[in-house]
């Protein structure tokens, strides 16, 4: 079974509109972290966001925010007001507490495309 | 400066080559770690190490071997290269947070390299 989907392979937005890209995971350790990474056209992996399972705020970061909803199984990253800049895409990663800590798990990502 | 270097950003080899690939960080982290990136698949976890004597297998260790030979370097060796091994590979580094469960600790990536095999 998938451990990190992430169901929309592509999204658009306008500029300067927000957008928020999905991620459900699927876990039954008590203890995970989920984090978000971006990947530009040029390829590096950039780290934008992290959320620990006993947060009990949501994540901010500048213009990233993260919508964690627990009972659901569901971290879905927010960007406001987007920036043509911000298309990439995007993967949601998550770390579970177990053997093997420190292993990510990817999920298949998601390309956003800014439209001026 | 980078802080995490992998070399070659692009390679080409043959069916039947040994290639390796080599990280580098100037971040002071313990852990080292090699992924790879196939389209539509995510990046999936190739080896990992947590210091210097400690390496561990990920999910799709086969047919690729590492070596750790100091705290800032950790190569990924392809014995044998076939073209299914064509891919994005990455090295990431991260660090131990205090006695913690390590749950937050942060993977920092390199920029990638590139691997054609014809």
């Amino acid at each position: 079974a998938q451990k990190i989907t992430q169901t929309q392979p592509g999204m658009f937005v306008q500029e300067k509109e927000a957008v928020t890209l999905d991620c459900t995971y699927d876990t039954s350790d008590p203890s995970y972290g989920l984090f978000w990474y971006k990947q530009p056209s040029s390829g590096e992996m950039i780290f934008l966001i992290y959320q620990g399972s006993y947060d009990q705020q949501n994540a901010t970061e500048g213009r990233y925010s993260l919508n964690f909803q627990k009972a659901r199984k569901s971290a879905n990253l927010v960007i406001s007001a987007s920036q043509l800049g911000d298309s990439a895409m995007y993967f949601c990663a998550m770390r579970e507490l177990g053997i093997q800590v420190g292993k990510l798990i990817f999920g298949q990502g998601t390309e956003l495309s800014v439209k001026p | 400066d980078a802080d995490v270097t992998q070399t070659p950003r692009n390679r080409i080899t043959k069916t039947g080559k040994r290639i390796m690939l080599e990280c580098s960080q100037t971040k002071g982290h313990d852990r080292m770690y090699w992924y790879r990136q196939d389209p539509g698949l995510g990046l999936r976890l190739i080896y990992y190490s947590f210091d210097v004597k400690d390496i561990n297998k990920g999910e799709i260790s086969d047919g690729y071997s590492v070596s750790r030979q100091a705290q800032a370097k950790f190569s990924l060796s392809l014995e044998s290269a076939i073209p299914n091994q064509t891919a994005l590979y990455f090295c990431a580094t991260s660090e131990i947070q205090g006695a913690g469960s390590g749950i937050g600790e942060t993977q920092y990536f390199g920029p990638g390299t590139r691997l054609l095999v014809l």
